[in-house]
């Protein structure tokens, strides 16, 4: 079974740049997720899609990050402006239904960013 | 509030001993799951073993072997006769509903474990 796939895997832009990450979940998985980690840290989430809808979008900086899912399988997250502490890996991640809170979460290898 | 601690930032062990990581966590909920995940230098969290709050058996799988107490909150990590291949971040992850229908994993700060041959 193939996991979660991610796009690109590394990525170096100047701050106020813009960029986006990609990321297409397991097969048949109805939550994807979006997780930012930093160095040094675990990672946290940013925003969680149930099927094409936002269930928690609590943790996204609005004013620069955004994100969609508009056929409810892959997923866009973009940073616009982005800023020095934007650098980190971010993480995508599915699970087959979240009505559980035991549901297992599988995670891509991420996007890693380099913001100069 | 949720809380999950890994106090071990780094351990270091030569290839062969056993090697245990903590785990301890906060919650106020009854029902909650707790996970630990390897990352390796590549960087994809691997989903190792998921243990909800009311399951207390212990678990080996392997190498692997895991040690929920719920007394004092702790999900404690052991792997036997460490390998180089063992070398990662190891993450304690605590899960949450938010919302209904919606769940969340806290993480820890990480173990950074290194197997030295």
């Amino acid at each position: 079974e193939a996991g979660v796939a991610q796009s690109p895997r590394y990525k170096i832009i100047e701050k106020r740049q813009s960029v986006a990450f990609w990321c297409n979940p397991i097969s048949g998985h109805a939550t994807l997720y979006w997780y930012q980690q930093i160095l040094g840290q675990g990672p946290k989430l940013l925003i969680q899609f149930q099927n094409n809808g936002v269930v928690d979008d609590s943790q996204l900086p609005k004013d620069r990050f955004s994100a969609e899912r508009l056929k409810g399988v892959d997923s866009t997250l973009k940073i616009q402006p982005a800023k020095l502490e934007d650098s980190a890996v971010y993480l995508c991640a599915s699970s087959l239904r979240d009505s559980n809170s035991g549901n297992t979460i599988y995670f891509g290898e991420g996007s890693w960013l380099t913001v100069v | 509030a949720q809380k999950v601690t890994q106090a071990q930032t780094e351990i270091s062990v030569v290839e062969k001993e056993d090697v245990t990581l903590d785990c301890v966590y906060e919650t106020r909920d009854t029902t909650y799951y707790l996970f630990w995940y390897k990352q390796p230098p590549s960087g994809e969290l691997v989903f190792l073993i998921r243990r909800n709050s009311f399951d207390e058996q212990n678990e080996i799988s392997g190498r692997y072997s895991w040690n929920f107490q719920k007394s004092t909150s702790s999900f404690n990590f052991t792997i036997t006769a460490s390998q180089v291949v063992d070398s990662a971040v190891y993450f304690c992850a605590l899960s949450e509903v938010i919302l209904a229908g919606a769940n969340n994993l806290f993480f820890g700060t990480g173990t950074r474990l290194t197997v030295i041959p």
